[in-house]
């Protein structure tokens, strides 16, 4: 068990609809980091935020947002969905941002099946 | 991001060591070594990372060439929980800590 949380574990869908994402990072961690993994693109990084602030971003398409609150939880909103938005969604938490490299944790997933 | 170069697959037998290779030719001054690992039906695990200099845990040991290019991630004697994807992944130190994924290395372990 890592620590991390995500809800919901499996999330079956429609085309066009909107599902949020939900985890909880690890106690003490600041830093919570979303991924995407499907079948054909493997494991990509969509976003980063550090303690309630965005601090990198990656191959994340314009109708998907996210945020961090003030207690640390984070949220991936995906809206528009499409059938290839199917695939397996990790968050992870780490502890910090500051100089240094930093060990990620990851929660087991959401499985997003969009039909 | 800095690329790393690992076998598709690689196979070995319980109970023996195993040698996973990564090569990273352009790697730069301030990018760190990491590897992590997924299990069927999990979601990455993080094994170990380091900068210049050899390292142990007790999951597994990372020896880095001398010049840096390349890496080899230990696993001292393999059980069959071992059987995973490995990945070999670069991060600058001074950057956004972001993990970029490349296809990473299918480990069989035989019984």
């Amino acid at each position: 068990d890592s620590g991390v949380t995500q809800t919901p574990k499996h999330l079956i869908t429609a085309t066009g609809q909107r599902v949020t994402l939900r985890c909880s990072p690890r106690s003490g961690d600041l830093s919570v980091y979303w991924y995407q993994q499907s079948l054909d693109q493997g494991l990509q990084f969509l976003i980063q935020y550090y303690n309630g602030e965005e601090r990198a971003k990656g191959n994340i398409l314009e109708r998907f947002s996210a945020q961090q609150f003030p207690d640390l939880h984070s949220e991936l909103n995906l809206s528009s969905l499409e059938l290839g938005d199917s695939a397996l969604y990790f968050c992870a938490s780490s502890v910090g941002l500051s100089s240094g490299s930093y060990e990620q944790y990851f929660g087991p997933g959401t499985r997003l099946t969009v039909t | 991001d800095a690329k790393t170069t690992q076998p598709n697959s690689m196979e070995s037998n319980e109970e023996e060591p195993v040698h996973l290779p990564c090569n990273h030719s352009t790697i730069s001054g301030t990018d760190y070594i990491h590897w992590y690992r997924q299990l069927p039906s999990q979601g990455p695990e993080y094994v170990i990372h380091g900068l210049t200099s050899n390292v142990n845990n007790r999951m597994a040991s990372l020896a880095i060439a001398e010049d840096r290019k390349s890496s080899t991630l230990i696993l001292h004697r393999a059980t069959l929980r071992d059987a995973a994807v490995y990945y070999c992944i670069l991060s600058d130190i001074q950057g956004a800590q972001k993990l970029v994924f490349g296809q990473g290395t299918r480990l069989t372990i035989n019984p």
